[in-house]
């Protein structure tokens, strides 16, 4: 799997949007960004996939430019609730061997 | 069910002891996984299982750890004489078939979170 690089962590306001990116430069052709999501004491939950351009889906948008050397998870209008760990990974699409680092933990605030 | 469920939730062990921990995969998914977490260690992979039978243990860290699954949905996974460095959160996820794409999401359980005295 390609590294990773994404901040430690990020605070934010309720009804705010989050942006989080992810640093990717020995990304392959052939791979994938992937978003995951934690909450505390539970797994990790798939967010969002994508390959190159924007990607949309109910709970987030991922933006990957044209080099693909990054990539930005946006959470529109956080709430509490959103309060996680978000996990950014890049690798082939049939590379089941998830690997995670310590990711960005995303504190929402009232 | 509607999602993958682990047991115990806890198990907090002697050094030396065996442990099984247990994982109920969604209904039809036919590939399981078993990751640890750890701090400091971020997700490491463990085992893949397709049915019944495990094509890939690369991660088993040492021979006291072991997994079976039977009837392609209960999977169990064994730590014998346990020691501190084990202890960790164990995750089980389970998807239709082997991947990480939108198609063949792992869907994780809560893990068992294991401490090892």
């Amino acid at each position: 799997l390609a590294k990773t690089t994404q901040p430690i962590s990020m605070d934010s306001y309720e009804g705010q949007e989050v942006n989080i990116t992810c640093s990717h430069n020995n990304i392959a052709t052939n791979d994938y960004i992937t978003w995951y999501q934690q909450f505390p004491s539970q797994g990790p939950r798939f967010i969002i996939q994508g390959y190159k351009t924007k990607v949309t889906n109910e709970v987030a948008s991922l933006f990957i430019p044209a080099d693909r050397k990054s990539s930005t998870l946006s959470l529109p209008r956080v709430s509490l609730s959103d309060t996680a760990v978000y996990y950014c990974l890049v690798g082939r699409s049939n590379d089941y061997k998830l690997s995670f680092g310590a990711g960005t933990t995303v504190t929402v605030r009232a | 069910g509607a999602g993958v469920s682990q047991s115990p939730s806890n198990k907090v062990t002697e050094k030396g002891k065996d442990v099984e921990l247990r994982c109920d995969p969604i209904s039809g998914h036919t590939a399981l996984y078993w990751y640890r977490q750890s701090l400091g260690q971020g997700l490491e992979f463990l085992i893949y299982f397709q049915g019944n039978s495990a094509p890939d243990k690369s991660g088993l860290p040492s021979d006291r750890f072991s997994a079976e699954r039977t009837g392609g949905s209960v999977s169990t996974l064994t730590i014998q004489r346990t020691q501190q460095e084990d202890s960790a959160v164990y995750l089980c996820a389970s998807s239709l078939a082997p991947g990480a794409s939108t198609e063949e999401t792992q869907y994780f359980g809560p893990g068992t979170r294991l401490l090892v005295l």
